[in-house]
């Protein structure tokens, strides 16, 4: 198994414009998860969705959306990026609680916005 | 919401010794307490976790222990190795669906 997969490792922006960061997972994982980590800083959550067609905000939304039309992928889109946007940006998956707490994060992307 | 505080910010420790850090969480409804463990340029992983109804767990030269009248849990590394150099984050259930309130994270450095 590949365990969580994200795309690209790292990407440039200019302000304003937009781009979509993908995850896949391949362990049939129902929860996926967006977060954010800026430098000397935890990880935030963005958004988060429990299973196919649902989606939900966490902490951090504004400037991100996401999809999640299959159980496999969760891309994340920045529409009008902002310098406040850089950060580095991990996607995490896991089984609902009744069947294990663990989150698995995938590599990260590392996004600088000009 | 939940909220997620580590102490100290960086730790160093010769190796060989042990090392401690400290988490306190805010929501006494909070019911799981992992910690990850974050290399230069990689991806946090877990490392060990606790859930409410447990005092302590140990793992090796890993153990976390709870106690939730004063709400915090805190990890200890005994025999501290060089690769045990990291970034070490806790975090704390928080809002359902398998969500996590993460601290700022400890720099623990292992001094050879």
């Amino acid at each position: 198994n590949a365990g969580v997969t994200q795309t690209p490792k790292f990407r440039i922006l200019k302000i304003g414009q937009s781009m979509t960061l993908q995850c896949t997972q391949d362990m049939n994982h129902n929860y996926m998860y967006w977060y954010r980590q800026d430098p000397g800083m935890g990880l935030k959550l963005i958004y988060y969705s429990v299973g196919a067609g649902i989606t939900d905000k966490g902490e951090v939304p504004n400037g991100y959306n996401v999809s999640r039309s299959t159980t496999e992928d969760f891309p994340l889109r920045l529409e009008l990026a902002a310098p406040s946007q850089t950060s580095v940006y991990f996607c995490a998956s896991s089984y609902p609680q009744d069947r294990g707490h663990e989150q698995f994060f995938g590599p990260g992307t590392r996004l600088t916005v000009l | 919401g939940e909220n997620v505080e580590q102490h100290p910010s960086t730790l160093s420790v010769q190796e060989g010794d042990s090392a401690v850090i400290k988490c306190t969480y805010s929501d006494s409804a909070s019911n799981y307490f992992p910690w990850y463990k974050q290399e230069l340029g990689k991806r946090p992983q877990l490392i060990i976790d606790i859930r409410s109804n447990v005092g302590e767990k140990k793992d090796q030269r890993i153990a976390v222990t709870l106690n939730k009248t004063a709400k915090h849990f805190s990890l200890h590394i005994t025999e501290t190795q060089p690769e045990d150099s990291a970034v070490y984050f806790c975090a704390a259930s928080s809002g359902g669906n398998n969500r996590l309130a993460f601290g700022k994270g400890n720099q623990v450095v292992v001094i050879p």
